[in-house]
């Protein structure tokens, strides 16, 4: 069982629709991630939120849109995306570094994302 | 930006120990080694980590080497349900870095 929960588990979205993905935690933990996964690639990482704040944006696209409305809760807004962006969208979330800088990540079991 | 290398595929006869090899010879004095494992359509798995000492734990056991350039995750009887992909990861700040990772595959 994962202590991160992610929802939708499969969507599938055409071009111009809006969606929302949405990651739960209720670890109490500050730090929350969001990361893509082409199928037989690793896990590549998105954005990252601390005490609810992006604190890191890897690049992404615009049409990629992060929300973290409070500590508990991490949303991904997607909007106008391409097919290359179907992919595994994994959520994760740890205590915040560096009071707790070993602390390992827990990940949710993902959102499979086609766009057709 | 990926600090560690993995072999890309092992085998391992069911029973057997699974040794999984890394290595991370850029790994500064205060960065962790992870191991994560996943299988197939679900999220990443946390093994295990360390820093300097070996490390074991009720999944596996974590072997680092005194220059710390690279690690060895054990799996001491492996089982048909330890095949998946084991990730090596070496953690800078809040961010963890995915290498390319290794595909086990335990066999009857």
């Amino acid at each position: 069982d994962t202590e991160v929960t992610q929802t939708p588990k499969h969507l599938v979205m055409g071009m111009t629709n809006k969606k929302s993905l949405k990651c739960e935690q209720h670890m109490g933990h500050r730090a929350m991630y969001w990361y893509k996964q082409k199928a037989k690639k690793p896990p590549e990482l998105m954005f990252v939120y601390s005490y609810e704040k992006l604190s890191i944006n890897e690049s992404v696209p615009s049409r990629f849109s992060p929300e973290c409305p409070n500590s508990s809760l991490l949303n991904l807004h997607l909007h106008a995306l391409q097919p290359e962006d179907s992919a595994l969208y994994l959520c994760a979330s740890s205590p915040i570094w560096p009071t707790f800088s070993n602390q390992p990540q827990h990940f949710g079991d993902g959102t499979r994302l086609s766009i057709l | 930006d990926a600090k560690t290398t993995q072999p890309p595929s092992m085998d391992c006869a069911e029973g057997r120990a699974a040794n999984l090899p890394c290595n991370h010879s850029t790994i500064s004095g205060n960065e962790y080694v992870y191991w994560y494992r996943q299988i197939h359509s679900q999220g990443p798995q946390y093994i295990i980590h360390g820093l300097k000492n070996n490390e074991t734990n009720e999944m596996a056991s974590l072997i680092i080497t005194e220059d710390r350039k690279s690690s060895t995750l054990i799996l001491p009887h492996a089982t048909l349900r330890d095949t998946a992909v084991y990730y090596c990861i070496v953690k800078t700040g809040n961010q963890f870095y995915f290498g390319t990772g290794t595909s086990l595959t335990v066999i009857p």
